[in-house]
């Protein structure tokens, strides 16, 4: 299947800064990726819909502002998460998808777990 | 909305076949069934992919029913390493015209030695 990938695996911060979350699809290009966060013992909640070259769409009680998300090209996006604090703490996941609509194929990276001290 | 309904958690034993049925009672005319599997701290992985009748690939089958109301994933005879969280997808079609895929609360398989 389709590789995604992403950078860094996992980070440790301080509260109050910044942290960018890059997202790659190695082997192909993807028009569409998304961007997941996981709390312990749950499900992945999407955040985000990132499209490529226009902007993203946020899901309810996403805040755009903090989570800011690039798709600059077709195979790369990113996620920065802006004056992160420990409640930002969590497992960030991307997908790319592959495919049309309702037969799309997501393939998803390995996640980032983000620690915000 | 598509929305899915799984059990929360099986347990079962190695070389045992598994079945986990997923609930997706509002599925739409044109979407596909889709199957992850998810281990601790990491990304889901792809597992199978269906629209209706039978899906079988290298590690699983996929039977959806006539009505496609519902789908089980089948694991034939699961090891220890088969331990993780397995969720069944359906798309989710906006009225805007827009799709994405939420994520329902998955099922914890436990494999037992």
């Amino acid at each position: 299947g389709a590789v995604v990938s992403q950078h860094p695996s996992r980070v440790i911060c301080k509260s109050g800064t910044s942290v960018k979350i890059e997202c790659r699809s190695l082997d192909f290009q993807a028009t569409t990726m998304f961007w997941y966060r996981q709390f312990p013992k749950q499900s992945l909640m999407l955040m985000a819909t990132s499209n490529e070259g226009s902007k993203a769409t946020y899901e309810q009680g996403v805040e755009k502002d903090k989570f800011l998300i690039n798709h600059a090209s077709l195979t790369l996006s990113t996620l920065t998460v802006t004056s992160a604090h420990p409640e930002d703490s969590s497992f960030y996941i991307c997908s790319a998808r592959v495919g049309a609509s309702e037969k799309e194929t997501q393939y998803f990276g390995p996640g980032t777990r983000l620690l915000v001290l | 909305l598509a929305k899915t309904t799984q059990p929360i958690s099986m347990d079962s034993y190695e070389g045992q076949e598994v079945n986990i049925t997923c609930s997706h009672n509002n599925i739409a005319t044109n979407d596909y069934i889709t199957w992850y599997q998810q281990f601790p701290s990491q990304g889901p992985r792809f597992i199978i992919q269906g629209y209706k009748t039978k899906v079988t690939n290298e590690v699983a089958s996929l039977f959806i029913p006539a009505d496609r109301k519902s789908s089980t994933l089948s694991l034939p005879r699961v090891s220890l390493s088969d331990t993780a969280v397995y969720y069944c997808l359906v798309g989710d079609t906006e009225s805007t015209g827009g799709f994405k895929t939420i994520f329902g609360a998955g099922t914890r398989l436990f494999v037992k030695a």
